[in-house]
């Protein structure tokens, strides 16, 4: 079993949706939470951490699940300047090495 | 702004050739990272270093070494570059259970 596990998607949705995207994660010692966007032939960029009691920044929302074993990532009102990448990163506890799940294509269309 | 520098964006290389490919951090991390990024394949961590002189490896170190002499900076060496070597290379840094902050990544062919 992958240590992080993503939906690749794509997830084809028009503006102004709202769509979420789930990734599991197997270590249960994992200590640190977060979503990256990337952009075709970018680097990887922090969206945004994701914290115990769930966080939001502007039309995005985070949730952590340690129940479950899952993280999720909402977008509300898409934008088309959403299309993009998604990547769960998740931090063991005890080791120097965030794990990377493969990533969520999304593409927001007119 | 914090930032993590790798030294070229895109680079030719003929198989054969020794490839260094350097990465440069600012924030005084100790932990920095190299990965290579293939389609459908996602992220896949080729070496890790925690510490100056200190190194580990990732999931596929084979064919790949690296030097990490100043805390700042972290280098990646393809001993004899191949083709299936050809691939967007990042480089990252972090502190333990913080973000990984990445270089903008180089592209490189190997023909």
């Amino acid at each position: 079993r992958k240590e992080v596990e993503q939906d690749p998607g794509p997830f084809n949705v028009p503006e102004g949706a709202t769509v979420a995207f789930n990734c599991t994660y197997s270590n249960s010692a994992s200590q640190s939470f977060f979503w990256y966007r990337q952009d075709c032939r970018k680097e990887p960029k922090l969206l945004m951490s994701v914290y115990s009691s769930g966080n939001e920044d502007g039309r995005f929302t985070a949730q952590l699940n340690r129940a479950s074993q899952y993280i999720s990532l909402l977008i509300r009102d898409s934008k088309l300047s959403d299309s993009a990448t998604y990547l769960c990163v998740v931090n063991p506890g005890g080791s120097y090495i965030p794990t990377f799940g493969r990533g969520t294509s999304l593409i927001v269309h007119p | 702004d914090v930032k993590v520098t790798q030294s070229s964006r895109y680079l030719v290389k003929r198989t054969g050739e020794k490839v260094f490919l350097e990465c440069v951090q600012d924030m005084d991390h100790e932990n920095m990272f190299w990965y290579r990024q293939d389609p459908g394949l996602g992220l896949r961590l080729i070496y890790f270093s925690y510490d100056v002189k200190m190194k580990e490896k990732g999931d596929i170190p084979e064919g790949y070494s690296v030097s990490r002499e100043k805390k700042e900076r972290f280098s990646l060496i393809l001993e004899s570059a191949s083709t299936n070597q050809t691939s967007m290379y990042l480089c990252a840094s972090s502190e333990m259970n913080t973000e990984a902050f990445f270089g903008q990544g180089t592209r490189l062919t190997v023909v």
